[in-house]
Formats: structure tokens, sequence, C-alpha cells
């Protein structure tokens, strides 16, 4: 069965400061990935994703995340957070069987 | 991408009672999806709408606590039938577009249950 692992359930930074938010999922077979992003009252938005090609994603608001095999992560990355990144990010797997399994999420906080 | 509105966006309702939630797309879509975010939790998905017949439901959901319509491919409701405070949770529905891995999400209602 598919699982999905986001180790940190918050994490504050400063603002312009790099961020990382990890996830590490476990899948027997292939696997597509997600990040999305739930502002404040809103629903989710997806941020990126990874289904096949290049390990290195770009998404959207300057996010980026880098699918590993070896180590089944995929970790979401940004050089330089503003005030405007704070949200619960949330990652995500499919095997391709059509259900998307999520994180719990973890919440950004940037501090100014 | 699509629009998806959601109504109503919270609700507070008394145990015992029902509620329907309506999730409304500005495009056809094939796929249609319900999930439940419990309070700090992740998101469960609940069941699979399909148009034209019954929705697909998750292990743990059953029709009649969560019977679910969708009359077209624009537009589905899912009902909070018989309500408890453990009901209390954020609603989303979701569409598939452009391939069943990229759901696009509607904001939610918020339903506390008293």
């Amino acid at each position: 069965a598919q699982s999905v692992t986001q180790l940190d359930s918050q994490v504050p930074v400063f603002e312009e400061a790099p961020v990382e938010l990890r996830c590490n999922y476990s899948s027997s077979v292939s696997v597509y990935l997600f990040w999305y992003v739930q502002y404040p009252n809103q629903g989710l938005q997806l941020l990126l994703k990874y289904l096949s090609g290049s390990t290195l994603v770009k998404g959207i608001n300057g996010f980026e995340a880098e699918f590993n095999k070896s180590q089944t992560s995929f970790h979401l990355r940004k050089p330089s957070v503003h005030i405007s990144d704070t949200a619960e990010y949330f990652c995500a797997v499919t095997n391709r069987d059509d259900k998307i399994i999520f994180g719990k999420g973890t919440r950004l906080h940037i501090l100014p | 991408s699509a629009v998806i509105s959601q109504k109503p966006s919270r609700d507070i309702c008394q145990r015992g009672t029902s509620l329907t939630i309506q999730c409304q797309v500005d495009s056809q879509v094939t796929m249609m999806f319900w999930y439940r975010q419990q309070p700090g939790q992740s998101l469960t998905l609940i069941a699979t709408a399909n148009q034209g017949s019954e929705a697909t439901y998750e292990s743990g959901f059953v029709i009649d606590k969560f019977p679910i319509s969708r009359p077209n491919l624009t537009f589905s409701t899912l009902t909070v039938s018989n309500m408890s405070p453990e009901d209390s949770s954020i609603y989303l529905c979701s569409v598939a577009i452009g391939g069943p891995y990229e759901q696009y999400f509607g904001p939610g209602t918020r339903l506390t249950v008293t």
C-alpha cells in the first residue's frame, strides 16, 4: 500500500530565507508525485507534479521539488520565501489507480 | 484548470440533522471526487462521483451516511446524514482535468456539528 510521510508538521522560517519541506513516500510500483498548497480558508491548489522525465520539477510561485527514487523522497524547496507563502503544504502520491494519497501536511510559518 | 465553487462555504448544524453540500464546475468533467479533511488531519477520499451511476465509496464510508448525486458533468452534491460532532470537518470536492492524476479542488465547506 502507498503512504506519504511529511516529517515536519510545522516549519518556521525567516522571510527571504530558503526553505525545504520534506516528503517521503512508500510504494512498490512507479508513482506520480504532487505538492499542493492550501492558503488559509481556501481549497487546495496544485503547486507542481512529477509524472516522468526530469527529476527536478519546477512549479508555481518559485517552488521546485526533486524526485529521488533511491531515497523515495520528493522534497519541496524555495530559495527565498515571502510572507505570502504562509500556508499548509501537502505532499501526495498516486500509483496510477486513480486514488491520490495525501500526507498530513506541513504548516509553513514565515517570520518577519 | 477549472473554476470550482462549493455551497455553503461553512455551516453550523445540530447533531442528528443532515446537510447537503453542492459542488459546481465551470466546465464538463468526467471525474469528480469528494474528500474530508478532519481538524489537523490530511485529506481522506470519501468517494468518486460518477455521472449516470452510483458513486464509488472508499473503505469506511457508506452511501447511507454520505449519499452523493451526480446529475450531470458539471455538478455534484454530497449529503452528510444524521450528523454527529465527529462529522465536523472540511469537505472538499475536486475534479480531474487532463488525466485522473491532476486534481483541482474547490474552496471547501467547513462543517461544525454541535
